[in-house]
């Protein structure tokens, strides 16, 4: 079946600029979740989803950084006023409800602020 | 073992040869251990989970233990072949309130030579 979709595959903005992610999780998955990898590094957890609701977003680096998840499905994150150290690979998995130790990722998208 | 910053450590192993890559985690709360494997340009993949109150579990070709009194965990790949060559991850899931959050490990790289 398909996987956790992820667009653009690429994205390279100037700092200072909007920027606008999108993650489409597995179908009947009610968990979403999004991390950020820099180059070389592990996964730094952002803020998960329960259906609509976003019960933890402990991970968001800074008020530039929100999300929002519509019909319990299609997930974006967006950073306001990128800077250069948001440049990373931003991941988005997805679970079944119970089951948030087996994540499935998407292939993410790679952001470059120049 | 884990490490900070971009000097990852890294496994070299020959093809069919066994692996063992290990992993220090932090929090003796967490609920769950698990291991990714990361393909270059790809997310994470799922490999295996294993629950605090067990202390081994068997998949296909991989075995993951777990030793809670030096907050060890180790995943042992048998007949290593070159399609395993990625970035190996280990996570923890501390449940409860932080259900939806993996604490990610910094990575292994694996290289398995024909």
């Amino acid at each position: 079946g398909a996987g956790v979709s992820q667009s653009p595959s690429n994205k390279v903005t100037e700092k200072g600029k909007d920027v606008e992610l999108r993650c489409d999780p597995i179908s009947g998955h009610t968990a979403l979740y999004w991390y950020r990898q820099s180059l070389g590094q592990g996964l730094e957890f952002l803020i998960y989803f329960q259906g609509n609701s976003a019960p933890d977003k402990s991970g968001l680096p800074s008020d530039r950084f929100s999300a929002e998840r519509t019909g319990g499905s299609v997930s974006t994150l967006t950073i306001q006023r990128t800077q250069q150290e948001d440049s990373a690979v931003y991941l988005c998995a997805s679970s079944l409800r119970g089951r948030g130790y087996e994540q499935y990722f998407g292939p993410g998208t790679r952001l470059t602020v120049t | 073992g884990e490490s900070v910053g971009l000097h990852l450590p890294t496994l070299s192993v020959q093809e069919g040869d066994n692996s063992i890559i290990n992993c220090a985690y932090s929090n003796s709360a967490s609920d769950y251990f698990i291991w990714y494997k990361q393909e270059s340009g790809k997310g994470p993949q799922f490999i295996i989970d294993i629950r605090s109150n067990m202390d081994k579990r068997q998949g296909q070709r991989v075995t993951v233990l777990l030793n809670k009194t030096v907050k060890h965990l180790s995943l042992q790949i048998a007949a290593t072949q070159p399609g395993d060559s990625a970035v190996y991850f280990c996570a923890e899931n501390a449940g409860g309130t932080s259900y939806g959050k993996l604490t990610f490990g910094q990575g292994t790289i694996l290289t398995v030579h024909p």
